[in-house]
């Protein structure tokens, strides 16, 4: 079965720093890996997604993630935090086959201070 | 290009009762999941529907079903609601294809006291 590890359920940061969300996938083939973000009260929208290739993935909003294969990770990074990346951060591993089911992480809650 | 809709955007309910909740796909996407997030939670995978017919299906009780439409709308119904069914529903459409991402709308919240 796929699982997802997040294991910051807070982080602060302050705007203009640099961050890494960490996340580990447990998975039996080649994931399907993904960054979601939720602002309150909204849904999610994708950051960005790996399926294969390079194994650094750029977003939107500057957010890149890296690809780990070895440490069965996939970290998100983003080198300058704006005051508007507060929000709760979520990855999620995906199968391939069958149907199309996508396991999400318990999410890391982003505070940024001015 | 039309996003994912969902309604109600809020619902209270009682204990017992019966619920539908509606979701429009966005335009050319064919598959349909539903997701339950409770607070503090990650979203918990409920089904996913693909061709009108139930195709996945996570850790939920029969109490939970859906339907999809010909236009890939689709509703998921709770029967005999219980508190723990409070959370915010999510729904996803997306294409066939394991590697589409899922598009949410921003979700149905759901209370039952």
């Amino acid at each position: 079965a796929q699982s997802v590890t997040q294991p910051d359920i807070h982080i602060t940061v302050s705007e203009g720093a640099s961050l890494e969300l960490r996340c580990n996938y447990s998975y039996g083939a080649t994931p399907y890996l993904f960054w979601y973000v939720q602002s309150p009260g909204q849904g999610l929208q994708l950051l960005l997604k790996y399926f294969s290739g390079d194994t650094l993935v750029q977003g939107i909003k500057g957010f890149e993630a890296e690809f780990k294969r070895s440490q069965s990770s996939f970290n998100l990074r983003k080198p300058s935090v704006h005051w508007s990346d507060a929000a709760e951060y979520f990855c999620a591993v995906g199968a391939s086959g069958g149907y199309q089911k996508v396991t999400f992480g318990t999410g890391t809650k982003l505070q940024v201070i001015p | 290009e039309t996003g994912v809709t969902q309604s109600p955007t809020h619902l209270i309910k009682t204990r017992g009762q019966q619920v539908t909740l509606r979701c429009s796909s966005q335009s050319g996407h064919n598959t349909v999941s539903w997701y339950q997030q409770a607070l503090g939670q990650g979203p918990q995978f409920i089904f996913q529907y693909y061709r009108e017919e139930e195709n996945g299906r996570g850790n939920f009780p029969p109490r939970f079903s859906g339907l999809q439409f010909p236009n890939y709308s689709s509703e998921l119904n709770v029967n005999a609601l219980e508190l723990d069914d409070s959370a915010l529903y999510l729904c996803a459409s997306s294409l066939e294809q394991g590697n589409s991402p899922l598009h949410f709308g921003n979700g149905t919240r759901l209370t039952v006291t």
